[in-house]
């Protein structure tokens, strides 16, 4: 069975420093997909990066990278330069490619709280 | 610009009372999935249809119905809602496409009495 693991129920950081919030994942297929969401207090997922299972190159967008460790079956999401507004949930989910039956349906993790220190 | 669109952001409803959560998409998106989240257990997977009136259970559909008789109309239903099905519930939607992302409304907070 497909499984994502955060390990982190919470997290703080003090503004303008760097962090990492662990992800990993369990998974038989060989084509999958990692995607990860940010969640502030108003309650809307927001989505932050992707990583297919067969991209060679670590995903990167603005401040977000995906430190992607295959053979560990990790995919950390990097967060640089820490902002008060990067203060919300963050959600690791992953997607099987096999669709078959499940259309591609997201397994999400339990999700980390992080707060930014001013 | 994308949307999704959850007919009410608060709810508070009686125990036996039948409740309906609607959901709207207008990116003409196949995919659309209702979602249920609790402190601590992350979302999960009430039910999710890949076109109109087709619907599959998620993992854990008991005490919940869905109805898709338009493509952009996804909308959960709450038989006889019990306590146990206060939540802040989610529905999202998404394209074909192997790498589309899911697009989420946001959000009703549910509370059952």
């Amino acid at each position: 069975a497909q499984k994502i693991t955060q390990t982190q129920p919470g997290m703080f950081v003090q503004e303008k420093e760097a962090v990492t919030l662990d992800c990993t994942y369990d998974t038989s297929d060989q084509s999958y997909g990692l995607f990860w969401y940010k969640q502030p207090s108003s309650g809307e997922m927001i989505f932050l990066i992707y990583q297919g299972s067969y991209d060679e190159q670590n995903a990167t967008e603005g401040r977000y990278s995906l430190n992607f460790q295959k053979a560990r079956k990790s995919a950390n999401l990097v967060i640089s330069a820490s902002q008060l507004g990067d203060s919300a949930m963050y959600f690791c989910a992953m997607r099987s490619q096999n669709y078959g039956g499940s259309q591609g349906n997201l397994i999400f993790g339990k999700g980390t709280k992080l707060s930014v220190k001013p | 610009d994308v949307k999704v669109t959850q007919s009410s952001r608060y709810l508070v409803k009686r125990t036996g009372e039948k409740v309906f959560l609607e959901c709207v998409q207008d990116m003409d998106h196949e995919n659309m999935f209702w979602y249920r989240q609790d402190p601590g257990l992350g979302l999960r997977l009430i039910y999710f249809s890949y076109d109109v009136k087709m619907k599959e259970k998620g993992d854990i559909p008991e005490g919940y119905s869905v109805s898709r008789e338009k493509k952009e109309r996804f909308s959960l239903i709450l038989e006889s809602a019990s306590t146990n099905q206060t939540s802040m519930y989610l529905c999202a939607s998404r394209g074909q496409g192997v790498v589309e992302k899911l697009f989420f409304g946001s959000g009703t907070q549910l509370s059952v009495l």
